[in-house]
C-alpha cells in the first residue's frame, strides 16, 4: 500500500529533550515535506526537500532541523524543544514530475512540550 | 506572493443539502494546481479532489465538485447532499508551477446537522 509513515502519532515530552519525529514514503517521491498545523493558521511549512541531500527552510524554520540522507526518509528533528512547538505536525509527500499530484500525509503527531 | 484564504471558520447544513466552501487564491504564476483536502475528527489529511489552472471543465469527484472561476481567482468545493460523516475541517490549498510548495487556507470546520 502506497503511504507516509509517521511516528510516533502522539508524543508528550519536557522542554530541552532533543527528540526526532521520523517519516518514511513507499512511493519513491522525489519531493518531501513537514508542516505543522495550529488552530486557526492552517498548515504551515516546517522544512522541504526536494531531493536526497536538497533541504530548504519552509515558513517557520525555526528550532527544527530535517535530513534527507535516503529518498524515502525524511526525519524532523527538535534539538531544544519549547513550549510553543506544541502541535500537530505532518510529514506529506509529493512526486515532483506532474502539476497535478497533490500531497500523500501521513497520519499526524501530535506534539505536546511541556 | 502566494496565498490562500477561506474565509468561513465554521459553519452548518443539514443532513441531504448542498453546501460550499470558498476558497479564493492569490498567485502570479499562470500554471498552478488546486486541491481540496478533508481533515476528519481523527486527525488525517484527505485528498478531496484537483482542479488544474488550464482545466476548461470544474473538477467532480462524487459528491464532490469544484466551482472554478479563475478569473475571479476562485475555487470553491461544493458538497453535494451533505453526510454526518462530512463533519470535519476542510482545506484548500494551492501549488504554484514551481512545485517546492503547497500552500494551504486556515480551513473551514464543517458541521452536517441530523
Amino acid at each position: 500500500e502506497a503511504q507516509v509513515t509517521q511516528n510516533p502519532r502522539y508524543l508528550i515530552t519536557v522542554t530541552g529533550k532533543k527528540l526526532t519525529v521520523t517519516c518514511s514514503q513507499n512511493m519513491n517521491h522525489e519531493y518531501m515535506s513537514w508542516y505543522r498545523q495550529d488552530p486557526g493558521l492552517g498548515l504551515r511549512q516546517i522544512y522541504y526537500s526536494m531531493n536526497v541531500e536538497v533541504t530548504d527552510k519552509g515558513d517557520v524554520p525555526e528550532g527544527y532541523k530535517v535530513s534527507r540522507k535516503e529518498k524515502r526518509n525524511f526525519p524532523l528533528i527538535l534539538e531544544s524543544p519549547s513550549p510553543n512547538q506544541t502541535s500537530l505536525y505532518f510529514c506529506a509527500s509529493s512526486t515532483a514530475g506532474s502539476l497535478d499530484y497533490g500531497y500523500t500525509f501521513g497520519s499526524g503527531t501530535r506534539l505536546t512540550v511541556v | 506572493a502566494q496565498k490562500i484564504t477561506q474565509t468561513q471558520p465554521g459553519m452548518f447544513v443539514q443532513e441531504k443539502e448542498a453546501v460550499t466552501l470558498d476558497c479564493t487564491y492569490d498567485t502570479s504564476d499562470q500554471s498552478y494546481g488546486l486541491f481540496w483536502y478533508k481533515q476528519p475528527s481523527s486527525g488525517e489529511m484527505i485528498f478531496l479532489i484537483y482542479q488544474g489552472s488550464y482545466d476548461e471543465q470544474n473538477a467532480t469527484e462524487g459528491r464532490y465538485s469544484l466551482n472554478f472561476q479563475k478569473a475571479r481567482k476562485s475555487a470553491n468545493l461544493v458538497i453535494s447532499a451533505s453526510q454526518l460523516g462530512d463533519s470535519a475541517m476542510y482545506f484548500c490549498a494551492m501549488r504554484p508551477y514551481n512545485f517546492n510548495k503547497f500552500y494551504f487556507g486556515s480551513g473551514t470546520k464543517l458541521n452536517v446537522k441530523p
